[in-house]
């Protein structure tokens, strides 16, 4: 099994630009989640989907989408890039919830975004 | 709303010592999960947390958690190079959402 993998690892865009990333998993989860982090910050949730054909905001969702057409993937999508999401770029999966259960999430590699 | 801090934020230390890393949260929750961070790599599930007074064990480290002071302790024993990392812990704040603290950054010396 691959796990969770994220494409693509590295990308440096300019102010105004936009981009997608994909997130792929093979484990069968149902939950997905995209986090960003940054410097002495820790992770920071920006969207999470609790199954194919849902997604719902996280803490810091503001200038981003996302969409789950199917189970496997989770797509990021940045409309119009800003300085300010310059960050590392995190994708989990999950079985279940975090807290009503104890599922672990599992995360994918990252892709560090620089926006210029 | 809920707030997790990590202390300390940077730890520099001696192979072979003993030392804690702290936990603190803010509202009340069963869940507290312990994550491991190679530098510019992914993370790695740890010790997940499930009571009061849980304890979990995996070689040189020791995770507990203790509900009424809403606080979890990360111990190392006799810490070598390997164990190297930056250490998150995170803890349910919904149904779907973890919180997570700002990392504890932990280098080993030889």
């Amino acid at each position: 099994n691959a796990g969770v993998t994220q494409t693509p690892k590295f990308r440096v865009l300019k102010t105004g630009q936009s981009m997608t990333l994909l997130c792929a998993q093979d484990m069968n989860h149902e939950y997905m989640y995209w986090y960003r982090q940054d410097p002495g910050m820790g992770l920071r949730l920006i969207h999470y989907s609790v199954g194919e054909g849902t997604t719902a905001k996280g803490e810091v969702p503001d200038g981003y989408n996302v969409s789950r057409l199917k189970k496997q993937n989770f797509l990021l999508g940045l409309e119009s890039a800003a300085p300010s999401q310059t960050s590392v770029y995190f994708c989990a999966s999950s079985r279940g919830p975090p807290v009503t259960r104890h599922y672990e999430q599992y995360f994918g590699p990252g892709t560090r975004l620089t926006v210029t | 709303e809920l707030k997790v801090e990590q202390n300390p934020l940077f730890l520099s230390m001696q192979e072979g010592k003993n030392y804690t890393i702290y936990c603190n949260y803010s509202t009340t929750s069963d869940r507290l999960y312990w994550y491991r961070q190679d530098p510019g790599k992914s993370l790695e599930s740890l010790f997940v947390l499930l009571s009061n007074g849980a304890v979990k064990q995996e070689g040189r480290l020791m995770a507990s958690l203790d509900t009424k002071a809403r606080l979890s302790t990360l111990h190392i024993t006799a810490a070598v190079h390997d164990l190297s990392a930056t250490y998150f812990c995170a803890v349910g704040d919904s149904n779907y959402q973890l919180i997570w603290g700002a990392g504890t950054k932990l280098i080993i010396k030889p």
